[in-house]
């Protein structure tokens, strides 16, 4: 089945250490998302791929960074995590004909010690 | 820009009573409109999404929602819901690029 995948499904990471989420895709979609959930709130929007182009929101720390080496990978780079990153970070996929309608994977929970 | 708001933050609800979300949107363009399910420590699931045409649109698990205008509102419906329809439900709108924003999220609880 064609799918959103994100590894690992749970990380734990200390104070300042980086750590690196992926995402990988089947879909083929060219436009991918990375979003920050912190416990009980909506999804945020952290930055997005449009083919290799990047596109980041304009409140969306320097601390998060993103690469995207080809159509399938993504992943999302925290330079320094604070206490303040602990979050579950969700990945989406969108298709250039139906930009509107984005797929999520099942996240990846961060815990930061 | 868009913005959504979702009314209730908890809905408890006994199994097989019918249920309401509701969610209402602002914007100055026209929109997409979703809904997405949530379960616990999992992604977002898409339920339904009106795009155009037929202002009420069925999704998966038996929910439907329904597209008014004039209201700026889409409430999503379940006639008769079950202990797994437990989960957080975010509504969101796009107006045709991609920025989608969410709801604060609505948490629908079943009780047998």
């Amino acid at each position: 089945d064609a799918m959103v995948i994100q590894n690992p499904r749970y990380q734990v990471t200390q104070f300042g250490k980086p750590v690196t989420l992926s995402c990988s895709q089947t879909l083929n979609h060219n436009v991918m998302y990375w979003y920050q959930q912190k416990s009980s709130q909506a999804p945020k929007l952290l930055f997005h791929y449009y083919d290799k182009d990047f596109n980041n929101e304009a409140d969306t720390p320097d601390n998060f960074q993103s690469r995207r080496p080809n159509t399938s990978f993504c992943f999302l780079d925290i330079r320094s995590p604070g206490l303040g990153d602990a979050a579950m970070y969700l990945c989406a996929t969108s298709s250039r004909v139906t930009q509107e309608t984005q797929y999520f994977g099942p996240g990846t929970r961060l815990l930061v010690l | 820009a868009q913005s959504v708001t979702q009314l209730d933050s908890q809905v408890p609800v006994f199994e097989e009573a019918p249920v309401e979300l509701r969610c209402n949107y602002s914007s100055s363009v026209s929109v997409y409109l979703f809904w997405y399910v949530q379960y616990p420590n999992q992604g977002l699931q898409l339920l339904l999404k009106y795009l155009s045409g037929s202002t009420l649109v069925k999704g998966i698990n038996g929910f439907e929602a329904e597209f008014n205008k004039s209201q700026t509102s889409f409430h999503l419906r379940k006639p008769s819901v079950h202990i797994s329809d437990t989960a957080e439900y975010f509504c969101a709108v796009s107006e045709n690029n991609n920025d989608m924003r969410f709801g604060a999220g609505t948490r629908l609880t079943v009780k047998p």
